[in-house]
């Protein structure tokens, strides 16, 4: 199994310009996160999704957007790319058994100039 | 609203000694209580957790945490420190009653590990 899978690993992107970062499962885990990293500040959530077709806002949710269509897939869409945005996205799932733990993907290096 | 602490941004330890992190965390109700590893340019790797019962939990790589509710802790440890250790750790909470925010898991800001040969 690959487990979490994100593409792509690094991007570079203008200020004001859009782009979707990839994120997929192949664990059949229903809920899946988009968190940010940054420096000497842990992990933020994002958004998160308990299942197809069904999304919900985390702590930072503003200047993103997100969608679960199937559910092995959950896109991060940035509309209009800011500075403030350059930091490292992780997508995780997980399987709501006792514990509920979260498997991470590698990861997305984004900087906006 | 929960939240987690993890006081020191690095330990430092010299190979072969025993190894803490600290954690201590801040929740309404019962918690979830996750340690995960990122080694450099990767994603985060589950080391273990608690949910229930014995207070000390056993995890991979020869990692283990104790559990204390009345201090409300959840501290990372090693017998013995590897070079291969040297990481930075994340301590993490999630509320145990299902209910709006309860999947969230909360992070602390990590502590980075340093193993000395």
């Amino acid at each position: 199994n690959a487990g979490v899978t994100q593409t792509p690993k690094f991007r570079i992107l203008k200020i004001g310009q859009s782009m979707t970062l990839q994120c997929t499962q192949d664990m059949n885990h229903n809920y899946m996160y988009w968190y940010r990293q940054d420096p000497g500040m842990g992990l933020k959530l994002i958004y998160y999704s308990v299942g197809a077709g069904i999304t919900d806002k985390g702590e930072v949710p503003n200047g993103y957007n997100v969608s679960r269509s199937t559910t092995e897939d959950f896109p991060l869409r940035l509309e209009l790319a800011a500075p403030s945005q350059t930091s490292v996205y992780f997508c995780a799932s997980s399987y709501p058994d006792r514990g509920d733990t979260q498997y991470f993907g590698p990861g997305t290096r984004l900087t906006v100039l | 609203a929960q939240s987690v602490a993890q006081p020191e941004d690095q330990v430092n330890v010299a190979e072969g000694n025993p190894l803490t992190v600290k954690c201590t965390y801040s929740v309404s109700g019962n918690p979830y209580l996750f340690w995960y590893v990122q080694y450099p340019n990767r994603g985060l790797q589950f080391l273990l957790k608690y949910i229930t019962g014995d207070n000390l939990v056993k995890g991979s790589y020869g990692f283990e945490a104790e559990f204390n509710k009345s201090q409300t802790s959840f501290h990372l440890k090693k017998p013995s420190a590897l070079v291969s250790d040297s990481a930075l750790y994340f301590c993490a909470v999630r509320l145990i009653s299902l209910g709006a925010g309860s999947y969230q898991l909360t992070f602390g800001k990590g502590t980075k590990l340093s193993v000395i040969p």
